[in-house]
């Protein structure tokens, strides 16, 4: 099964762009690459996800490399409101998501 | 809006007894998950159905069946629940278009077996 590695936490300034990293290095050509976040005492809500091209919404941008192999969720602002927990997860043909254990972000005032 | 519900948001049981968690969508989603959530260890599926009637089993089926008998609701049962199975349950739901859909959660139910 495909899994996600992600960095345990990660900081930024308030305003600034934050770069969440994830590896996915056993991902199949039809794994789709999803991100959520988790605020704290909610259940995980949809950001973005894709396949092989970068992709825009209007809260992140999802940018995935060549080999499909990592991907980087760019917050281009961070607000005090992006302070949560983010999770790189793969969908396979199976419809199954696998989580991993994401990346929880601070943002400093 | 979309909605993913979940029956109680907490419980507390104790070690034996049979617990229910419900879930409900309102989005005509054929997909429907149960995950359990623990410090350190993330997200970890537990069961998933794709239709009525249907279940496949996930990473940690051990000590929980489902059942699905409508399509918009969803239900994790603890046969006898153990003080193991304190943990945070998250459901989801999921169009079956194709591999792209977005999954939908509900608050989640904190359950504690003493």
């Amino acid at each position: 099964d495909a899994k996600t590695t992600q960095p345990n936490s990660m900081e930024s300034n308030e305003e600034e762009p934050v770069h969440l990293p994830c590896n996915h290095s056993t991902i199949s050509g039809t794994d789709y690459i999803h991100w959520y976040r988790q605020l704290p005492s909610q259940g995980p809500e949809y950001v973005i996800h894709g396949l092989t091209s970068n992709v825009n919404n209007r809260m992140a941008s999802l940018a995935i490399a060549e080999d499909r192999k990592s991907s980087t969720l760019i917050l281009h602002r961070a607000t005090l409101r992006d302070a949560a927990v983010y999770y790189c997860i793969l969908r396979d043909v199976g419809n199954q998501f696998y989580f991993g254990t994401g990346t929880s972000l601070t943002v400093i005032p | 809006d979309v909605k993913v519900t979940q029956s109680s948001r907490y419980l507390v049981k104790r070690t034996g007894e049979k617990v229910f968690l419900e879930c409900v969508q309102d989005m005509d989603h054929e997909n429907m998950f149960w995950y359990r959530q623990d410090p350190g260890l993330g997200l970890r599926l537990i069961y998933f159905s794709y239709d009525v009637k249907m279940k496949e089993k996930g990473d940690i089926p051990e000590g929980y069946s489902v059942s699905r008998e409508k399509k918009e609701r969803f239900s994790l049962i603890l046969e006898s629940a153990s003080t193991n199975q304190t943990s945070m349950y998250l459901c989801a739901s999921s169009l079956r278009q194709g591999f792209g859909g977005e999954l939908f959660f509900g608050e989640g139910s904190r359950l504690t077996v003493l």
